[in-house]
């Protein structure tokens, strides 16, 4: 199977940038996702394709991607950022499409 | 307004069945692959099933192959997921999702860029 791996948590203070890593082989070569999950939620889409918001997203959201590792980057970090942040891709062998990493906890402190 | 509206989850013991439905609507449900993806208690997501538009192409986990069947009907704008041989593992709540796939000149790609609220489904004695 194919993994991608995040830190369990991030903490920021309001207005600081927080940064969220996520890990894996095959991102290289593969897009990867970043969903937004508050508590008692679901997950929304935050950035798709690597670095594209969606509409409706604040353009405080962004995404890059550098090797292995793709980096969710939140710019003057508010309150109601804290939240789970899963990243999703697929592995390079088209065998795995929908895998996701196992989130990180933003806390705002 | 797009939505998608899970229902049919509850409590269910230890290899009984349970069949989740999802009714979409505000969009052309037939023109979009789907996925279910679940959320054990306290635990990350884990992607359970996937269907095409047409429903010709199924791809389900691991964990669940040979146990969950996926389905869908075009005409009723619904999603299904028939759950049989339950677990206590397979308590989580299940969400769809609507499921966005395609190539640019480099790469494919894979998201879900809509979901449900989820459904809960309680494995237990």
């Amino acid at each position: 199977s194919y993994e991608l791996t995040q830190p369990p948590s991030v903490s920021v203070s309001p207005g600081q940038t927080a940064r969220i890593t996520c890990s894996g082989d095959a991102l290289p070569k593969q897009y990867a996702y970043w969903y937004q999950q508050k508590p008692g939620q679901a997950p929304v889409l935050v950035i798709y394709k690597d670095s594209e918001r969606p509409s409706g997203i604040p353009e405080r959201f962004s995404g890059s991607s550098s090797g292995t590792t793709v980096t969710l980057t939140i710019s003057g970090v508010q309150a109601e950022d804290e939240a789970d942040y899963y990243c999703q891709s697929a592995d390079s062998s088209g065998t795995y499409h929908w895998v996701f990493g196992g989130g990180t906890k933003l806390t705002v402190l | 307004e797009v939505q998608l509206v899970e229902s049919g989850g509850g409590l269910v013991q230890p290899g009984g069945s349970l069949r989740l439905s999802c009714a979409a609507s505000g969009f052309t449900f037939s023109s979009y692959e789907m996925n279910w993806v679940r959320q054990a208690p306290g635990k990350g997501l884990e992607w359970v099933s996937y269907i095409s538009s047409s429903g010709s192409t199924i791809y389900y986990a691991d964990s669940v192959k040979g146990r969950f069947t996926i389905s869908r009907d075009n005409a009723k704008n619904s999603l299904y997921l028939q759950m049989n041989s339950l677990r206590a593992e397979d308590t989580a709540v299940y969400y769809c999702a609507r499921a966005i796939v395609g190539a640019t000149s480099n790469y494919y790609y894979y998201y879900m860029d809509v979901w449900g609220k989820g459904t809960t489904v309680t494995v237990s004695s």
